[in-house]
């Protein structure tokens, strides 16, 4: 049973472009949850989402920032017209049931680089 | 929101001594989970736990949620155990489902 698969693991963009991180969860886990690491910094919650919905979004910023979790393929966070500040380390996590019954289980992470 | 703080923020040990890593929370929560990363690499989950003791290999995690406070034990520590360990809890109280982080703790055992 493979664990939380994340892609790409490194990704470098330029200021404007945008950046797609992907995410499967664990075989059986319908319930997905990003984070972001910046940089020095603690782990910072984002969103959370099960199979087509966003239930919580409210760690994500307002504009730039989107993220999907459709009912077939990876989870995706999308992050338009990147700036600097958005450098960082993008982990998602997955669980199998409700929020606190499930143990989330963390994917090895996607490094950000805006240059 | 709850405010999660770790103590210490580092620890310098030597090889085979018991460490102790805390961890305290300011409101009630559903599950506290101890994390371990290595620099520049992936989280790795050590024990979700919601009351009591767990234990895993040299590894002892404890709660008092009365006190709002948990513990990370280490037995017999060795060098592959140096580590950022950081504690997260989830709010009971509703509002965001993700989970509220420490800052870590970086641990380094030296031979």
């Amino acid at each position: 049973n493979a664990g939380v698969m994340q892609n790409p693991r490194h990704l470098v963009r330029r200021r404007g472009q945008e950046a797609r991180l992907r995410c499967s969860p664990m075989k059986g886990h319908s319930h997905v949850y990003w984070y972001r690491q910046l940089p020095e910094e603690g782990l910072k919650f984002m969103v959370y989402l099960q199979k087509e919905n966003i239930i919580d979004e409210s760690g994500m910023p307002k504009e730039r920032f989107s993220a999907e979790f459709p009912k077939e393929g990876p989870s995706i966070l999308r992050i338009q017209q990147v700036v600097r500040g958005d450098s960082a380390a993008y982990f998602c996590a997955s669980s199998v049931g409700l929020a606190g019954l499930g143990e989330q289980f963390f994917g090895p992470g996607t490094r950000l680089t805006v240059l | 929101k709850n405010e999660v703080e770790q103590s210490p923020q580092n620890l310098t040990a030597q090889e085979g001594e018991f460490i102790t890593i805390n961890c305290s929370y300011s409101v009630g929560i559903s599950a506290l989970h101890w994390l371990q990363q290595h620099p520049g690499g992936g989280i790795v989950s050590l024990f979700m736990l919601s009351s009591g003791k767990k234990k895993h290999g040299r590894l002892i995690a404890t709660i008092n949620i009365q006190e709002k406070h948990s513990s990370l034990h280490i037995t017999a520590s060795h060098p592959r155990d140096s580590a950022v360990y950081i504690c997260a809890v989830l709010d009971s109280g509703g509002g965001a489902d993700g989970l509220t982080f420490g800052k870590g703790t970086h641990l380094i055992i030296q031979p």
